[in-house]
């Protein structure tokens, strides 16, 4: 299987503050990396697939990078709805898995 | 509008049996994969199976396979996930969501069931 690690579990930032979150593939799976977010008592949402495409209507400040093993999902300007918890997951070899998470908060 | 609406929480006992379902409406329910989500209590997310509504074949992940059934009746674009013997470690939410083809990704998803097994 391939394990998705995502750092940090955890964080805290205030409105404004730039954020990255990472997330390290067990092998590489060229850029089939998707990236979710899920708000409190809410379903998931897709927010980036193909590892750095901006699923439609997802604001601009979201944008996500990487290929291979190493990926990331940068917030350039954390904002007060962008409270939530953000999952990576990889689509290219079955059983499809996800990170961690990294639960969000702010300040 | 694409959509997926879940049944309502469910509370169970060990040992029963549960179906919960996923109702898919505004594109054709056939020719897209739909498949099932875990998360458990303070947990990541869990991919468990999914199924192609047109022809029925499925996919499980090992860690689920026996363990739950998937099923699909494109007659009235609804999914499927079932239980025969519930344990108190099935307590969990569960997703649908949809996977198309391109982009390869879950979109979009349910609402999530809540399912509760306690004696």
């Amino acid at each position: 299987d391939i394990q998705l690690t995502q750092s940090p579990s955890f964080l805290s930032a205030s409105v404004g503050d730039r954020v990255t979150i990472a997330c390290r593939a067990s092998q590489g799976i060229n850029n089939y990396l998707v990236w979710y977010q899920r708000k409190p008592g809410k379903a998931p949402k897709l927010l980036v697939y193909g590892a750095s495409t901006l699923e439609t209507g997802v604001p601009p400040r979201f944008s996500g990078s990487g290929s291979g093993t190493e990926f990331t999902l940068t917030i350039s300007s954390l904002q007060p709805e962008d409270l939530a918890t953000y999952y990576c997951q990889q689509v290219t070899d079955f059983p499809l898995t996800f990170g961690g998470g990294t639960k969000v908060e702010i300040k | 509008e694409v959509q997926l609406v879940q049944s309502g929480a469910e509370v169970k006992k060990p040992g029963e049996s549960l179906k919960i379902s996923c109702k898919a409406s505004g594109y054709n329910f056939a020719t897209y994969w739909i498949g099932w989500v875990r998360q458990m209590p303070g947990e990541s997310l869990e991919w468990m199976a999914l199924i192609y509504p047109a022809d029925s074949e499925t996919k499980y992940n090992p860690s689920f396979q026996g363990q739950v059934t998937i099923s699909a009746d494109k007659s009235i674009s609804t999914a499927y996930l079932q239980w025969s013997s519930l344990k108190a470690s099935d307590t969990a939410m569960y997703y649908c969501a949809r996977r198309p083809v391109a982009p390869d990704c879950f979109d979009p998803w349910g609402q999530g069931t809540l399912v509760t097994v306690s004696s």
